[in-house]
């Protein structure tokens, strides 16, 4: 069955700092990568996606992810972290006809 | 552009009553699909909808349901609510689907079931 995986539950960083979050998936093909944050009680923005090509992928506010197939991973990074940055991270995967999210990473950044 | 639309943006039910919400696409996207996000399963898929048919279903009772309109407006109703229901439900849109396509979610709908 397909999956994702987002091994930390919370990550505190200090400002400026930088940043990765982690992200595996179960697919037996490539599947269609995607990141979105969640602020609280609001709905989901999307920071980038992986379709095909070029395997670092830009996205909005700085942020990247890189997509290794080898290691069935599409981790998201952050070369200095804002206060703003705090917010739920989420890692999905769509299939074509399922999507699939992780439980998600809380980001605290601490000044 | 206006982005996904969705209301009522709160509401209060009691059990086993029903729901209906409702979500306007982005302008242009024919795809519609729904989800629910509980402090205890996450985030699960719940159906899509692409030209008024259901196209793809997640793992959830038949008191999910939904439907789509010729104006790819959609809603989603919940049936004989139980307090299990409580969630957010989110809206999302896209072009044609949910493979290689980006999909653009709304603020979603805050239900509480008491």
């Amino acid at each position: 069955a397909q999956s994702v995986t987002q091994p930390d539950i919370h990550i505190t960083v200090s400002e400026g700092a930088s940043l990765e979050l982690r992200c595996n998936y179960s697919y037996g093909a490539t599947p269609y990568l995607f990141w979105y944050v969640q602020s609280p009680g609001q709905g989901l923005q999307l920071l980038l996606k992986y379709f095909s090509g070029d395997t670092l992928v830009q996205g909005i506010k700085g942020f990247e992810a890189e997509f290794k197939r080898s290691q069935s991973s599409f981790n998201l990074r952050k070369p200095s972290v804002h206060w703003s940055d705090a917010a739920e991270y989420f890692c999905a995967v769509s299939t074509g006809n399922q999507f699939y999210f992780g439980t998600g990473t809380s980001l605290t950044v601490i000044p | 552009k206006a982005g996904v639309t969705q209301t009522p943006r709160y509401l209060i039910k009691t059990r086993g009553q029903q729901v209906t919400l409702s979500c306007s696409p982005i302008s242009g996207h024919r795809s519609v699909s729904w989800y629910q996000q509980t402090p205890g399963q996450g985030l699960q898929f719940l159906f899509e909808y692409f030209s008024e048919t259901q196209r793809n279903k997640g793992n959830f009772p038949g008191r999910f349901s939904g439907r789509q309109f010729s104006n790819s407006r959609s809603e989603m109703n919940v049936s004989t609510l139980e307090l299990g229901d409580s969630a957010l439900y989110l809206c999302a849109s896209s072009l044609e689907g949910l493979g290689g396509n980006t999909i653009y979610f709304g603020e979603g709908s805050w239900l509480t079931v008491v």
